[in-house]
């Protein structure tokens, strides 16, 4: 299985604040990576997939980069509702992995 | 507009055999390249994969956990049934069940997940 890295588990900034979300992959996953923004107690939601199409609906200030096996998922300006955990997952290989998620705290 | 709830036991014993329905509406999982995955999530834990079913019948199922899963769906109900024996505390999550993006394996839409408690 492909193991997904997530580093550090938590994060702590301030609204306004551009944040920077790092995931690792043990092998390539090429550009097959999507991101989930998870809130207590709420189902994950889709924020990016293909490593930097945002998905729809999704503000603007979000934004995915990356290739192979190092990936990005940058907030340009961190809003209130942007605290929360961001997970990471490849499916460019079966079984398909999730990393172990990145708290966004408040500072 | 997609919506998928999972419904079934909040608790279960060990040994027991869980059984778990997805039922979703604002698609045909007999439409090509439809899917619907269950992934679980241990209370403070990451999310794991667990199974899939695609529109035409073909599955897919964590190689981890393969000998206990058994994933079918119902087209004309618009449900997806999730059985998994043996249950062990281990096994205590929360159980989503999500709709497969047709052009590629990930997730666009997802059930609000129900927990799942193994406890004698």
């Amino acid at each position: 299985d492909i193991q997904m890295t997530q580093s550090p588990s938590t994060l702590s900034a301030s609204v306004g604040d551009r944040v920077t979300i790092p995931c690792r992959a043990s092998q390539s996953v090429s550009y097959y990576l999507a991101w989930y923004q998870q809130k207590p107690g709420k189902a994950p939601k889709l924020l990016i997939y293909k490593a930097s199409n945002l998905e729809s609906g999704v503000p603007s200030r979000f934004s995915g980069s990356g290739s192979g096996t190092e990936f990005t998922l940058t907030i340009s300006s961190l809003q209130p509702d942007d605290f929360a955990t961001y997970y990471c997952q490849q499916y460019n290989s079966f079984p398909w992995t999730f990393g172990q998620g990145t708290k966004v705290e408040v500072k | 507009q997609i919506t998928l709830k999972e419904s079934g036991p909040t608790l279960v014993k060990p040994t027991q055999t869980l059984t778990l329905t997805c039922t979703f509406s604002g698609f045909s999982l007999s439409t090509y390249g439809a899917g619907v995955a269950w992934i679980r999530q241990p209370p403070g834990k990451t999310l794991e994969w667990l199974t899939l079913i695609f529109w035409d019948d073909d599955k897919r199922y964590s190689p981890s956990l393969k000998s206990r899963l058994t994933i079918t769906k119902d087209t004309s109900k618009n449900q997806v049934v999730l059985t998994m024996t043996n249950m062990d505390p281990v096994d205590t999550a929360t159980y989503y069940c999500a709709h497969r993006h047709p052009r590629g394996y990930y997730f666009d839409f997802w059930g609000q997940g129900t927990l799942v408690t193994v406890s004698s």
